[in-house]
């Protein structure tokens, strides 16, 4: 079955510290795994995506196939990083299974 | 770029009529478009795929005889909630994937809230 988990429904820190929003997912295919982030009355925007391996807002994921996951991390949270995070992964025909989604909040 | 539009926002309907929610992809050709639902406090669920000049693919459980879909050129898709009741209530999303080195991906809609009375 195609499944995309996120087993945090709220994780707050206080700024500066480390962040790990968790994902794990189940696809027999080839996973192809993004994170999207939904701001404030803002709509979902790419924050990245596995295969380009880059760092956005100093966001980083690393997949990692044996143990099906693709967490999201931040070295140090940043008061504006509060917002709504999904995990998706793309399966056949390019549709989009979605993660329940964690709320990050990063207090002062 | 690859942005898409979304209309109207928000809409108030009386139970019974039809609602239509349109999607268009302003600066890209979109041949398929995403018709999502999310729920408060929940995630975005697909209902269906849309595809320029061919029928829709509905997810199981999506009645596509409630939400049709029309998908008549590379730049518009339309969601129409025919008969609605108050339990259609949402938030429907919709979205588009786009080819674009790496900046594949999807692009989402701005949403509309749905409020049916």
């Amino acid at each position: 079955a195609q499944r995309v988990t996120q087993p945090e429904k709220l994780l707050s820190v206080f700024k500066g510290a480390p962040v790990e929003l968790k994902c794990n997912y189940s696809y027999s295919g080839s996973p192809e795994l993004f994170w999207y982030v939904q701001y404030s009355r803002q709509r979902l925007q790419l924050l990245l995506r596995h295969i380009s391996r880059e760092s956005i807002k100093g966001f980083t994921a690393d997949l990692n196939k044996g143990e099906t996951s693709f967490h999201l991390k931040k070295p140090f949270a940043q008061e504006e990083d509060s917002a709504m995070y999904y995990c998706a992964l793309s399966v056949e025909n390019d549709k989009l299974i979605f993660g329940t989604g964690t709320r990050l909040q990063v207090f002062p | 770029g690859a942005v898409v539009s979304q209309h109207p926002s928000w809409v108030i309907c009386k139970s019974g009529t039809s609602v239509k929610i349109e999607c268009r992809s302003l600066d890209f050709q979109a041949t398929t478009m995403f018709w999502y639902r999310q729920f408060p406090k929940q995630s975005l669920m697909l209902m269906a795929t849309s595809n320029e000049g061919s029928k829709a693919t509905y997810e199981q459980g999506v009645e596509k005889d409630k939400f049709l879909i029309n998908h008549a050129s590379l730049t518009l898709s339309t969601l129409t909630v025919t008969s609605a009741h108050p339990e259609d209530s949402s938030f429907y999303i919709c979205s588009a994937s786009f080819l674009g080195g790496v900046s594949y991906g999807y692009t989402f809609g701005s949403g509309t809230r749905l409020t049916v009375v």
